[in-house]
């Protein structure tokens, strides 16, 4: 089955304290992206990557980190967690940029 | 500085009824748009989508309208279920930027039986 995994589905952890969101896709897809939903604000883009060893900032990059090591996974990082990071995070993939996004079913991450 | 925006946050349909739901762009660059579906506890399905070339796209009980002129999508459901409640999105993106997709803050759709 085609799909995007991403792990945790849920998180919770201290100010500062290290995380990694996994994301995983098995379509062979080159564009890879983290978003983020809040309320009243929608899904704002952090990062995206074009392809392996290519990332580029997106709306909201402060505080995160992507690597692109491999073709399918394209993991998320805080590195010093904030109470203000505390968000519903999803991580997609698509072929082209004329092709839709495949969404993950989210990591609900609380930062107290 | 919101691009894509969807100015009602939510809209109550009457099962059967059409279901309109509208979003507006401001950055003329803009050159192709996709509707997205939402559950609780589930990550954004794909809909329909719309290149710049072309006015209007229908996939079964689904049509998107674009205005180019007006910076304005509408996506109609005709007839509209109760399964159709969720929140749905608008989003855009620009050919010359890569893999940037900008989304609208969504609209909540509910379908009363």
């Amino acid at each position: 089955e085609a799909q995007v995994t991403q792990n945790p589905r849920y998180l919770i952890t201290v100010t500062g304290k290290k995380l990694t969101v996994t994301c995983s896709q098995n379509m062979n897809h080159e564009y890879m992206s983290w978003y983020r939903q809040d309320p009243g604000l929608g899904l704002r883009q952090i990062y995206y990557s074009m392809n392996v060893e290519v990332t580029d900032k997106g709306d909201v990059p402060e505080g995160y980190k992507v690597s692109r090591k491999e073709k399918r996974n394209f993991p998320l990082i805080l590195e010093s967690p904030s109470p203000n990071q505390t968000s519903l995070y999803f991580c997609a993939s698509r072929r082209d940029p004329n092709s839709p996004l495949h969404f993950g079913n989210g990591t609900r991450l609380t930062v107290t | 500085d919101q691009q894509v925006k969807q100015n009602s946050p939510s809209l109550s349909v009457q099962e059967g009824r059409i279901s309109i739901l509208n979003c507006d762009y401001t950055n003329s660059m803009f050159d192709y748009f996709l509707w997205y579906k939402k559950y609780p506890a589930e990550g954004p399905t794909f809909l329909i989508s719309i290149s710049s070339i072309k006015d209007k796209n229908e996939d079964g009980r689904f049509t998107v309208f674009l205005n180019k002129s007006a910076k304005h999508l509408s996506l109609h459901i005709v007839p509209s279920q109760p399964g159709d409640s969720a929140v749905y999105f608008c989003a855009a993106s620009a050919e010359s930027s890569g893999d940037k997709l900008t989304f609208g803050t969504g609209t909540r759709l509910a379908v009363r039986p």
